[in-house]
């Protein structure tokens, strides 16, 4: 298992521009979720799903969209980039039969918006 | 509503002290309690995590943390640290059951004196 991967690992945009962050799992977890890293903020949950099709926001969920069309992925678009979404992005995933809800991350893509 | 406090952004301890990082939580539910790890420009690694039953749990290098509910705590012990302990540290909560929803605290730099 290749677990929770994310691409790109590094990514530079400049204001407006739109871009799509990858996650993908190959677990069969019904739950994913979004999350962005700031320095002195700990990790705060942008969007999160618990199956294909099925999707809500989490406690940042402005200026991101996310769909489920699959089990395997969940995408994080950005349409219109801004310097505040400059941050570190996790995506992560968990199986409703796991041990206790532990959540696996991705090793995160590390966004500048210039 | 869950919310987490980790006391304390910055913590220096020298090689062969005990290391406390202090956590308290806040929720509405029996909580699900973890703390993970995160290494220089590295993902997040699960150290440890409580959910039910034994209220002192081990983790991984040494680690293992008490749920006082009387407390609301969750601290993070270790008798003796290491320089490779040197990291940032989150501690968790979820609702437990099917809230997956994970809320962090905003984390511990712990530095490790030789």
């Amino acid at each position: 298992n290749a677990g929770v991967t994310q691409t790109p690992k590094f990514q530079v945009l400049k204001t407006g521009q739109s871009m799509t962050l990858q996650c993908a799992q190959d677990m069969n977890h019904e739950y994913m979720s979004w999350y962005r890293q700031d320095p002195g903020m700990g990790l705060r949950l942008i969007h999160y799903s618990v199956g294909a099709g099925i999707t809500d926001q989490g406690e940042v969920p402005n200026g991101y969209n996310v769909s489920r069309s699959t089990t395997e992925d969940f995408p994080l678009r950005l349409l219109s980039a801004a310097p505040s979404q400059t941050s570190v992005y996790f995506c992560a995933s968990t199986h409703r039969l796991a041990g206790y809800n532990e959540q696996f991350f991705g090793p995160g893509t590390r966004l500048t918006v210039l | 509503a869950q919310s987490v406090t980790q006391l304390g952004s910055h913590v220096s301890v020298s090689e062969g002290a005990l290391v406390l990082l202090r956590c308290n939580y806040s929720s509405s539910v029996p909580p699900y309690l973890f703390w993970y790890v995160q290494y220089p420009n590295q993902g997040l690694q699960l150290l440890l995590k409580y959910t039910t039953g034994a209220t002192l749990v081990k983790g991984i290098n040494g680690f293992e943390a008490e749920f006082k509910k009387s407390e609301t705590s969750f601290h993070l012990t270790k008798p003796s640290a290491h320089m490779s302990d040197a990291a940032e540290y989150f501690c968790a909560v979820s609702g437990g059951g099917s809230n997956y929803k994970l809320t962090f605290g905003k984390g511990t730099l712990l530095t490790v004196n030789p």
